[in-house]
């Protein structure tokens, strides 16, 4: 089955500061993977997706996600935060096998960012 | 381009009643759509699929009978939590899926109803 996985609750950067978002994946097949970002009581909005090609691929908000194959990961990057980065993040892979094309999310990494 | 409205963004309602969510497509035909359920801190859970014009597919531990989905038309998905109970206050989010821009794979997510039963 796909899966992905987001090893951190939470990651604390200060403003300026480069941050990282981890997400590694288990897929059968090629991968289509997805970050997604919520703020409170809103829903989803999307940020970038890794289909084909090229590795790093750079998507809303300055963000940015790095596909490697060897370590089956998906990090998302930026490299100077923001205080409004401040958000929930979610990595989520297609479920190919699934006719309906239905994404399979992580668990979430709240970012918070101090000025 | 590619929005997804929902209607209402909250509500709240007594134990027993009936609330009727609504979801659409404002810029393209959705031929799926996706409605899910997230607790406060957690990640989202979908409940089902739907196919305009066809019956919901519902996730193993739905309840069908209680959370009815209707999706008559290319830009309209509707979630109905009958007899609702406090258990069934969460934040419910829909997303869309069609044509848009030949991306037929991405689903587009609406902003979410904060139901709250009493």
């Amino acid at each position: 089955a796909q899966s992905v996985a987001q090893p951190e609750d939470q990651v604390n950067v200060a403003e300026g500061n480069p941050l990282t978002v981890k997400c590694t994946y288990s897929v059968s097949g090629n991968p289509y993977l997805f970050w997604y970002v919520q703020y409170p009581n809103r829903g989803l909005q999307f940020l970038l997706k890794y289909i084909t090609g090229d590795n790093l691929v750079k998507g809303s908000y300055g963000f940015e996600a790095e596909f490697n194959k060897s370590q089956t990961s998906f990090h998302l990057k930026k490299p100077s935060a923001l205080v409004s980065d401040s958000a929930l993040y979610f990595c989520a892979v297609r479920d190919i096998k699934s006719g309906f094309q239905k994404l399979v999310f992580g668990t979430g990494t709240r970012l918070l960012v101090s000025p | 381009g590619a929005v997804v409205s929902q209607h209402p963004s909250w509500v709240i309602c007594k134990s027993g009643t009936s609330v009727k969510i609504e979801c659409r497509s404002l810029d393209f035909q959705a031929t799926t759509m996706f409605w899910y359920r997230q607790f406060p801190k957690q990640s989202l859970m979908l409940m089902a699929t739907s196919n305009e014009g066809s019956k919901a597919t519902y996730e193993q531990g739905v309840e069908k009978d209680k959370f009815l989905i209707n999706h008559a038309s290319l830009t309209l998905s509707t979630l109905t939590v009958t007899s609702a109970h406090p258990e069934d206050s969460s934040f419910y989010i829909c997303s869309a899926s069609g044509t848009f821009r030949r991306a037929s794979y991405e689903q587009y997510f609406g902003p979410g109803t904060r139901l709250t039963v009493t």
